[in-house]
């Protein structure tokens, strides 16, 4: 199946700085790639969609502010959570579905993000 | 609201027998639907799919049925290995997959 790359895998950082994640999708070429949150024994929560090319679209409750999303290219989208807090500390997972793939959405692998 | 969900949150399964994960949904206008399996700090993996215009597919010992008029889809893994232990997620989306809904995740556990 289709890979999606996301990097890094895990990141501690100090409050109040910036934290940036990578989603690549290597093989194929996604114009539109999710970006989603999940905390401890719970669900996957939608933040946003990225569009290639055009202003993210978030989920209500996202502040667009804190977590910036950039998709300026096909393969390549970015999450930035900026002036991290402790309360940011999660597991943040991209995806994209390959075009010429179906349904089928391709998840990177994560990132644990621990804000001290 | 929460279109599609997973109303039980662990299943526990001796190896060898069969797993039945269960997926309600609300929206009759799904297109797709997804499983997808999830081990702890690792994003999750595609299982199976479903087109909403079959009841069933099947992959090696993975089967998904989908029973429209309750708007219900399970999940079906025969024999379950120990391997198979796992969080599982339905998802759901539409034809032009602008967003895809998922469960709150079933976790398995299949005892050696």
């Amino acid at each position: 199946g289709a890979v999606v790359s996301q990097h890094p895998s895990w990141v501690i950082c100090k409050s109040g700085t910036s934290v940036k994640i990578e989603c690549r999708s290597l093989d194929f070429q996604a114009t539109t790639m999710f970006w989603y949150r999940q905390f401890p024994k719970q669900s996957l929560m939608l933040m946003a969609t990225s569009n290639e090319g055009s202003k993210a679209t978030y989920e209500q409750g996202v502040e667009k502010d804190k977590f910036l999303i950039n998709h300026a290219s096909l393969t390549l989208s970015t999450l930035t959570v900026t002036s991290a807090h402790p309360e940011d500390s999660s597991f943040y997972i991209c995806s994209a579905r390959d075009p010429a793939g179906g349904e089928k959405l391709f998840f990177g692998s994560g990132t644990q993000l621990s804000v001290l | 609201d929460q279109q599609v969900k997973q109303n039980s949150p662990s299943l526990s399964v001796q190896e060898g027998r069969i797993s039945i994960l269960n997926c309600d949904y609300t929206n009759s206008m799904f297109d797709y639907f997804l499983w997808y399996k999830k081990y702890p700090a690792e994003g999750p993996t595609f299982l199976i799919s479903i087109s909403s215009i079959k009841d069933k597919n099947e992959d090696g010992r993975f089967t998904v049925f989908l029973n429209k008029s309750a708007k219900h889809l399970s999940l079906h893994i025969v024999p379950s290995q120990p391997g198979d232990s796992a969080v599982y997620f339905c998802a759901a989306t539409r034809y032009n997959f602008n967003k895809f809904y998922f469960g709150s995740g079933t976790k398995l556990n299949v005892k050696p």
